[in-house]
């Protein structure tokens, strides 16, 4: 079976700029995250997707991150405008459904902000 | 609330020696744990996971781990390391009481020196 996909797999902008990544989420999985990794850190959990329905979204910066999960299948995660701090790397994971089910993980995107 | 916390940030092996790299969770209800394993360059990828099962659970590669509740612990170990188990080590809580959290650790290191 076809894994998550994600892209662009790197991108490099300036601070103040916008910037969005995408997901596509195993076919059939009902549950999809976006986590954030920082550089020698695990990766923190931004927001779940059950369906089109928001489960968590508890750690999103919503001043300036946006995400949203159109028909419940792909998923796109903003952020407007960029700062240092948001240099990571963005993962997208998928689920079954919500609980305790292995997450498939995306190669993920680095985000480069300068 | 509910925390996972790693022990250590590095581990170091020789190869064929045994691997142990400790876990220890806090979490109001029982939870389901996870350990999961990062290659340079490559996605997450699930290594084992205990759901309330049997206390013992083996994974892929030759590892395993206990859940042991009195010690709120979920090591993960392996009699003998090889090369192609160094690696970035995750270990992960879920926690679905009322809502769904799930919390990654800060990540161990393991290094194998042939």
């Amino acid at each position: 079976e076809a894994g998550v996909a994600q892209s662009p797999r790197y991108k490099i902008i300036e601070k103040r700029q916008s910037v969005a990544f995408w997901c596509n989420p195993i076919s059939g999985h009902a549950t999809l995250y976006w986590y954030q990794q920082i550089l020698g850190q695990g990766p923190k959990l931004l927001i779940q997707f059950q369906n089109n329905g928001v489960v968590d979204d508890s750690q999103l910066p919503k001043d300036r991150f946006s995400a949203e999960r159109l028909k419940g299948v792909d998923s796109t995660l903003k952020i407007q405008p960029a700062k240092l701090e948001d240099s990571a790397v963005y993962l997208c994971a998928s689920s079954l459904s919500s609980g305790s089910y292995e997450q498939y993980f995306g190669p993920g995107t680095r985000l480069t902000v300068t | 609330a509910q925390s996972v916390t790693q022990l250590d940030s590095h581990v170091s092996v020789s190869e064929g020696t045994p691997v142990l790299l400790r876990c220890n969770y806090s979490s109001s209800y029982s939870p389901s744990l996870f350990w999961y394993v990062q290659h340079p360059n490559k996605g997450l990828q699930l290594l084992l996971k205990y759901t309330s099962a049997a206390t013992l659970v083996k994974g892929i590669n030759g590892f395993e781990a206990e859940f042991k509740k009195s010690e709120t612990s979920f090591h993960l170990t392996k009699p003998s390391a090889h090369m192609s188990d160094a690696a970035e080590y995750f270990c992960v809580v879920f926690y679905s009481g009322g809502y769904q959290k799930v919390t990654f650790g800060t990540g161990t290191k393991l290094q194998v020196i042939p």
